[in-house]
């Protein structure tokens, strides 16, 4: 199975900053067909996940500016700038290139 | 896009239950479904996927225990749930897949314990 090692597990933040999340895999996301399957996602307190970035860089439909996925093959970054308080959670990466379908274990972001 | 999962609730251990996933808003027949679960304070443990044709793949720890099916006339999915133990205690969220799960129902809580 490919495991996900999100890093750090919470970070402090000021509104209106910036914070990065890694997640490394321990195997290639690089699928058969070129692709990477690589997603990001926030889950508020007391809701379901929400998609932000998928293939990596891909920000979904509705996903601000502020969110912005960068990396390849085992390494991989999310950038949230400006921090606003409706950014506040718990973020996930997962990957789906490989059967089973895995996440990291979570960044709790927190205001300091 | 909306998905309302339903059919949760306490059950003892050894015992049955089956999830059902209400979709609309889109063709749902045309893609590829998820059931993911989220234990109390843990995080996401992917547990099975249905693709738009009908072709299942299951995480170990479910497998021979759990069915992830699909009823296209109705836009619905199914997870039935057999034999249950406690570590199966979770939120059950069914989620679309595109390139990735794009959305996701609320969640229903399976409370396994007797």
């Amino acid at each position: 199975d490919v495991v996900m090692t999100q890093t750090p597990v919470s970070l402090s933040v000021s509104l209106g900053g910036q914070v990065s999340i890694s997640c490394r895999s321990s195997q290639s996301l690089v699928h058969n067909n070129g692709n990477t399957y690589l997603s990001w996602y926030l889950q508020k307190p007391g809701q379901s996940p929400q998609l932000l970035i998928y293939k990596v860089s891909n920000r979904f439909s509705g996903i601000s500016d502020r969110f912005s996925g960068s990396g390849s093959g085992t390494d991989f970054t999310l950038k949230i700038s400006r921090v606003e308080p409706d950014d506040l959670g718990v973020y996930y990466c997962g990957q789906g290139t490989q059967y089973p379908y895995t996440f990291g274990a979570g960044t709790k972001l927190e205001l300091k | 896009v909306q998905l309302v999962e339903s059919g949760g609730g306490l059950v003892q251990p050894g015992k049955s239950l089956k999830l059902s996933c209400s979709a609309s808003g889109f063709t749902f027949s045309s893609y590829g479904m998820h059931w993911i679960r989220q234990a109390p304070g843990k995080g996401l443990d992917w547990v099975a996927y249905i693709s738009s044709s009908s072709g299942t793949v299951y995480a170990d720890a479910v497998k021979g225990r759990f069915t992830i099916s699909r009823d296209n006339a109705k836009n619905t999915l199914y997870l039935q749930l057999n034999s249950l133990k406690s570590e199966d205690t979770a939120i059950y969220y069914c989620a679309r897949w595109t390139v990735a799960t794009d959305y996701w129902g609320q969640g229903v809580m399976v409370t396994v314990s007797s």
